[in-house]
């Protein structure tokens, strides 16, 4: 059964355009939210959070918006540029007492110059 | 990344055999992590540490198994590999809850 979901293995977008990437949850104990970036051949590092208190978190071109009761976050990139070309993983917790990540499977997204 | 390595990078083992990956630290974090990724599948946890001596099964522990003996070093053990177990392998780190460092990655094939 899987807790954290996306949905769409890739996009695509042309670069100065928005990339709108989803993430779907299905366990309520999940409090906390987060996205990671992965470039080739390199580990998953840090993007951006967000806890269920909040509604939006934003950090510079990278915004986050979470819906709890759809069970839904987003990440927009505005603008988008090439060398945001990657995978990115959403990942989500429980804040009760549990340090353990569940991610998602990962959307590849293709910045076209 | 400085912090926390992973090693090899690379293996290509034969079916049966035993397989020993290692993560090491420096930033003597509490908590290690080993995930798998693998295409379709995203990142999913084999074992986890809470300290030295102190770890549990995640998602699909079936196959590995682990040991800290120092709170620097989270060996991942493949006692007898197959070919599902050829994946990528992530070492990862925290302190924090949520905050992890991942490492570079230990690319397994088992032929």
């Amino acid at each position: 059964d899987q807790q954290v979901k996306q949905n769409s293995p890739s996009l695509s977008v042309q670069e100065g355009r928005i990339s709108i990437l989803n993430c779907d949850y299905t366990n309520s104990m999940f409090d906390y939210f987060l996205w990671y970036k992965k470039y080739p051949a390199e580990g998953p590092t840090f993007l951006i959070s967000i806890s269920s208190i909040k509604d939006k978190n934003e950090d510079g071109r990278f915004t986050v918006f979470l819906n709890k009761s759809a069970k839904h976050l987003s990440l927009h990139i505005v603008p988008s540029q090439p060398g945001d070309s990657a995978v990115y993983f959403c990942a989500a917790y429980s804040g009760a007492g549990s340090y353990q990540l569940t991610f998602g499977k990962g959307t590849k997204l293709s910045v076209i110059p | 990344d400085a912090g926390i390595t992973q090693s090899p990078r690379h293996k290509v083992t034969e079916t049966g055999t035993p397989v020993t990956l290692r993560c090491h630290q420096t930033e003597n974090h509490r908590y290690m992590y080993w995930y798998r990724q693998d295409p379709g599948h995203g990142l999913r946890l084999i074992h986890y540490s809470y300290g030295v001596k102190d770890t549990d099964k995640g998602e699909v522990s079936d196959g590995y198994s682990v040991s800290r003996s120092k709170t620097e070093d989270f060996l991942l053990t493949l006692e007898s590999a197959t070919s599902s177990q050829t994946s990528v392998y992530f070492c990862a780190i925290s302190e924090v809850a949520g905050s992890y460092t991942f490492g570079s990655g230990t690319r397994l094939t088992v032929v």
